[in-house]
C-alpha cells in the first residue's frame, strides 16, 4: 500500500530515557514533515524535510532532532524525555502544493 | 501572527440535516485553505482545498466548502449528515508566498451526528 508509515504506534517510556520515532513513505514526496499533536488535540509542525534538506525549524527544545537519511525518511529522535513531551506525533509528506498525506501517529507516553 | 479560527469545540447535529464547521482565519495574502477530518486513533485525511476561482469548493464524502474573501472565512458544509462524519475537523491554511509548505491549523472542532 501507497501511505506514509510510522513506528512504533504507541511508546511508554520514563523520563530521562531517549527515544526514536521513525517514518518512511513510499508516495515518493520530496517534503516530509513532523507535528505534535497535544492533549487538547491541537496540532503544531516541529519539523519540515525538502529532499533531505531541513527547511522548517520551529521553537522546539534541542532535545528534539530529526534526521533524514534520503528522502523517503524522517526519524526524531528525542534525548532526556520530559512529562511534557507526551503527545501524539504525526509524520506526513507532501510533493509541492500537494495536501499533507498523514501517518496514524505515534502515541508517546512519558512517566 | 498568523491563525486559524474555529470557534466551535463541537458541533452537534442530527443525521439527515445540514451541518457547517466553521473556519475563519488571519493570514496575510491570499492563503490556499484546507479541510482535515481525523478519526480516532488515525492521523489526518484530506477533504478539500481552495486555492483559487470559484468561491464553493467540493471535497470528498460529500463535503464543500465556501470561501468568503472578505470575512476570511472558510466554512465547511454538508447538506445532509451522516453518523459516520462523526469525527475531529480541522481547518488549515498555507500562506501563498510560503515556500515551506507549513500548514497553520485550527484548533479543531468535534462533529458529532447523532442518528
Amino acid at each position: 500500500d501507497t501511505a506514509v508509515s510510522q513506528t512504533p504506534k504507541y511508546l511508554v517510556t520514563q523520563m530521562g530515557n531517549d527515544k526514536s520515532i521513525k517514518c518512511e513513505q513510499n508516495l515518493g514526496h520530496d517534503t516530509m514533515y513532523w507535528y505534535k499533536q497535544d492533549s487538547k488535540k491541537f496540532l503544531k509542525i516541529m519539523f519540515s524535510y525538502n529532499n533531505k534538506e531541513l527547511i522548517i525549524n520551529e521553537t522546539v527544545p534541542n532535545r528534539f532532532s530529526p534526521k533524514s537519511p534520503d528522502k523517503a525518511h524522517l526519524n526524531l529522535h528525542i534525548n532526556s524525555l520530559e512529562l511534557g513531551d507526551s503527545a501524539v506525533y504525526f509524520c506526513a509528506s507532501s510533493q509541492a502544493d500537494s495536501p499533507l498525506h498523514f501517518g496514524n501517529g505515534t502515541r508517546l507516553t512519558v512517566t | 501572527a498568523q491563525s486559524v479560527a474555529q470557534p466551535e469545540d463541537q458541533v452537534n447535529v442530527a443525521e439527515g440535516n445540514p451541518l457547517t464547521v466553521k473556519c475563519t482565519y488571519s493570514v496575510s495574502g491570499n492563503p490556499y485553505l484546507f479541510w482535515y477530518v481525523q478519526y480516532p486513533n488515525r492521523g489526518l485525511q484530506f477533504l478539500l482545498k481552495y486555492i483559487t476561482g470559484d468561491n464553493l469548493v467540493k471535497g470528498s464524502y460529500g463535503f464543500e466548502a465556501e470561501f468568503n474573501k472578505s470575512q476570511t472565512s472558510f466554512h465547511l458544509k454538508k447538506p445532509s449528515a451522516l453518523v459516520s462524519d462523526s469525527a475531529l475537523y480541522f481547518c488549515a491554511v498555507r500562506p501563498r508566498m510560503d515556500s515551506s509548505y507549513k500548514l497553520i491549523f485550527g484548533s479543531g472542532t468535534r462533529l458529532l451526528v447523532r442518528p
